[in-house]
């Protein structure tokens, strides 16, 4: 099993749809998750970071159940540029300190159409 | 804040030769810093932590000798690609951890795209 999957997609949708990603991780022990976008050939960005308890940024919304360990981003009235790459990861540290070790999951494709 | 930056965005090199890229973290002290490699269509893999001041860990199947990394200050790290081949093509992206942040974020530099021919 792969550490963090995701669908590839691509996920094509209109303008001012509703798009829903889902991400499940395998290491029972992570403790730090966050949704990045990338966009073509770029560095990826962190959109946001995940809370047990379920965060909303915006248009943008993360839940994390963590005994499915599956991750989730919801993306409401999506605009055309939300086109990008969206990258579910997962920190890999077993142990405290230095978060490093992101795990990162291959990205789901979202392309905004007029 | 939390800028990183990278050079060069890009290089083309011939196959055998040696390319440094550099890391820098423009407005905050990066104790520890990453490197990535992104092939196309393929998830980030880190290659290895980078700590400032000792020696870089790295992941399994990264050859330690072909790619050296150097975190010689808290704003910089280099890795150098030692006798490139063009298996080596690839999109390197470095990040530096801000430990000033709740959950120590890491911030990515905009990356390298490497081409040896």
């Amino acid at each position: 099993r792969k550490e963090v999957e995701q669908d590839p997609g691509p996920f094509n949708v209109p303008e001012g749809a509703t798009v829903a990603f889902n991400c499940t991780y395998s290491n029972s022990a992570s403790q730090s998750f966050f949704w990045y976008r990338q966009d073509c050939r770029k560095e990826p960005k962190l959109l946001m970071s995940v809370y047990s308890s379920g965060n909303e940024d915006g248009r943008f919304t993360a839940q994390l159940n963590r005994a499915s360990q599956y991750i989730s981003l919801l993306i409401r009235d999506s605009k055309l540029s939300d086109s990008a790459t969206y990258l579910c990861v997962v920190n890999g540290q077993l142990n405290g300190g230095s978060q490093g070790n992101l795990i990162f999951g291959k990205g789901t494709k979202l392309s905004v159409k007029p | 804040g939390a800028v990183v930056s990278q050079h060069p965005s890009r290089v083309i090199c011939k196959s055998g030769t040696s390319v440094k890229i550099e890391c820098r973290s423009l407005d905050f002290q990066a104790t520890t810093m990453f490197w990535y490699r992104q092939f196309p269509k393929q998830s980030l893999m880190l290659m290895a932590t980078s700590n400032e001041g000792s020696k870089a860990t790295y992941e399994q199947g990264v050859e330690k000798d072909k790619f050296l990394i150097n975190h010689a200050s808290l704003t910089l790290s280099t890795l150098t690609v030692t006798s490139a081949h063009p298996e080596d093509s690839s999109f390197y992206i470095c990040s530096a951890e801000h430990s000033g942040t709740v959950t120590d974020t890491q911030y990515f530099g905009p990356g390298t795209r490497l081409t040896v021919l």
